[in-house]
């Protein structure tokens, strides 16, 4: 069946440091793909997705690439704030499975001033 | 646009006791929505897939007949936790998608119940 895996954290960075989660995926076909944030307390924000191969998706300083040949869809963000401190969630739709995500185990990240 | 309500955000309730928790669809209709569980640090985990007019679809673990889900209409599902328990205390968010747009889904705020 479908799956996603990602980068064990936590992931302590100091502020304005790079930032890379590794995403790996398993599916049929050409699922979707997505990343999440959650800040303490509160429910999930989508962050970017990406529905097709070679897309790059882009939102807040951070992106990820859809990349089919590695099935991976990594984050990044070229400098990190405090405010960006949250649970990071990748996700996928497989296709033809309308809405429905199957999440990674989520990655903390906490940056430090 | 795409606004997903989940009310309510909190409850505490007694052992023993039903809760119910809605989730809405306020400015798109939603043939689908999905229940969620995530536990304290942990992932969510899909319970449920609610459909419009028919039964919900359970994932493999979750008893049916403790979660009651009901999809009346195209913007609102609930999730009914029966005879609660305190180890059904827990983060419950609910997403919709909207009809026939598979790549995405919307979230609801998600509801903490504490079962005491």
């Amino acid at each position: 069946g479908n799956s996603v895996t990602q980068m064990e954290g936590p992931v302590t960075l100091s502020e304005e440091a790079f930032l890379t989660i590794n995403c790996t995926y398993t599916a049929t076909g050409y699922p979707s793909l997505f990343w999440y944030v959650q800040y303490p307390g509160e429910g999930l924000q989508l962050l970017l997705k990406a529905t097709k191969a070679d897309d790059k998706g882009s939102n807040k300083g951070f992106e990820a690439t859809y990349r089919k040949e590695t099935t991976s869809f990594h984050l990044e963000k070229g400098s990190v704030q405090v405010s960006d401190s949250a649970v990071y969630f990748c996700a996928l739709i497989g296709s033809g499975n309308t809405g429905k995500l199957i999440f990674g185990q989520g990655t903390t990240l906490q940056v430090k001033p | 646009g795409a606004v997903v309500s989940q009310h309510p955000s909190w409850v505490i309730c007694k052992s023993g006791t039903s809760v119910k928790i809605e989730c809405r669809s306020l400015d798109f209709q939603a043939t689908t929505m999905f229940w969620y569980r995530q536990f304290p640090k942990q992932s969510l985990m899909l319970m449920a897939t609610s459909n419009e007019g028919s039964k919900a679809t359970y994932e493999q673990g979750v008893e049916k007949d403790k979660f009651l889900i009901n999809h009346a209409s195209l913007t609102l599902s609930t999730l009914t936790v029966t005879s609660a328990h305190p180890e059904d205390s827990s983060f419950y968010i609910c997403s919709a998608a909207p009809h026939k747009q598979e790549t995405e889904a919307f979230f609801g705020q998600g509801t903490r119940l504490t079962v005491v």
